[in-house]
């Protein structure tokens, strides 16, 4: 079965330090793997997703295939990156298969 | 454009009564889809469509239905409700099935079962 796990469920980081919030997912396929993001009082959106291979918010993210891994990078984190993370898994149709979450938080 | 739209924000309800989650998206989506969160379970997928008239289960779907006779719409039924039935849940939706994978989430209605 597709399972996508997100190992750390609190992670804490200063300002300024680098963040990598760790994916790790199993698929038979082709996976399409995305990360989305829900700061406080705010509804979840989409962060970043494997395809478009680009930098949202400093946020970069690399599929790796051999690890089975989704890891979530920012070299610098900065204090409104605070937020709960979660890597999810495009199973088909769109059918989301998420992760447990990883609440961060960036101490000033 | 509101998005997607959820209503009530919460609700408590007794074992074994029913209620109806409203979801509505004014984006013209083909795609809408209704998630259960809870803690330290991440998102949970209970069942979506995939347009007016569709819908299948996902992997929670036990104790829900759904219909979905407009585009607008996607309400979702709980029978009679369960304390295990206390979550959060949120609607989605997204232009496509084809559309990479972005979804629109709306702001969730928290409901407890006692």
């Amino acid at each position: 079965a597709q399972r996508v796990t997100q190992p750390e469920k609190l992670l804490s980081v200063f300002k300024g330090a680098p963040v990598e919030l760790k994916c790790n997912y199993s698929y038979s396929g082709s996976p399409e793997l995305f990360w989305y993001v829900q700061y406080s009082r705010q509804r979840l959106q989409l962060l970043l997703r494997h395809i478009s291979r680009e930098s949202i918010k400093g946020f970069t993210a690399d599929l790796n295939k051999g690890e089975t891994s989704f890891h979530l990078k920012k070299p610098f984190a900065q204090e409104e990156d605070s937020a709960m993370y979660y890597c999810a898994l495009g199973e088909g149709a769109q059918k989301l298969v998420f992760g447990q979450g990883t609440r961060l938080t960036i101490n000033p | 454009n509101a998005g997607v739209t959820q209503t009530p924000k919460f609700q408590v309800l007794k074992t074994g009564q029913s209620m109806t989650l409203q979801c509505a998206q004014d984006m013209n989506h083909e795609y809408m889809s209704w998630y259960r969160q809870d803690p330290g379970m991440g998102l949970r997928l209970i069942h979506y469509s995939v347009g007016a008239g569709i819908t299948d289960q996902g992997e929670v779907p036990n104790g829900y239905n759904v219909s979905r006779s407009t585009t607008e719409d996607f309400p979702l039924r709980l029978l009679s409700a369960a304390p295990s039935q206390t979550s959060v849940y949120f609607c989605a939706s997204s232009y496509s099935i084809n559309s990479g994978g972005e979804q629109f989430f709306g702001p969730g209605t928290r409901l407890t079962v006692l």
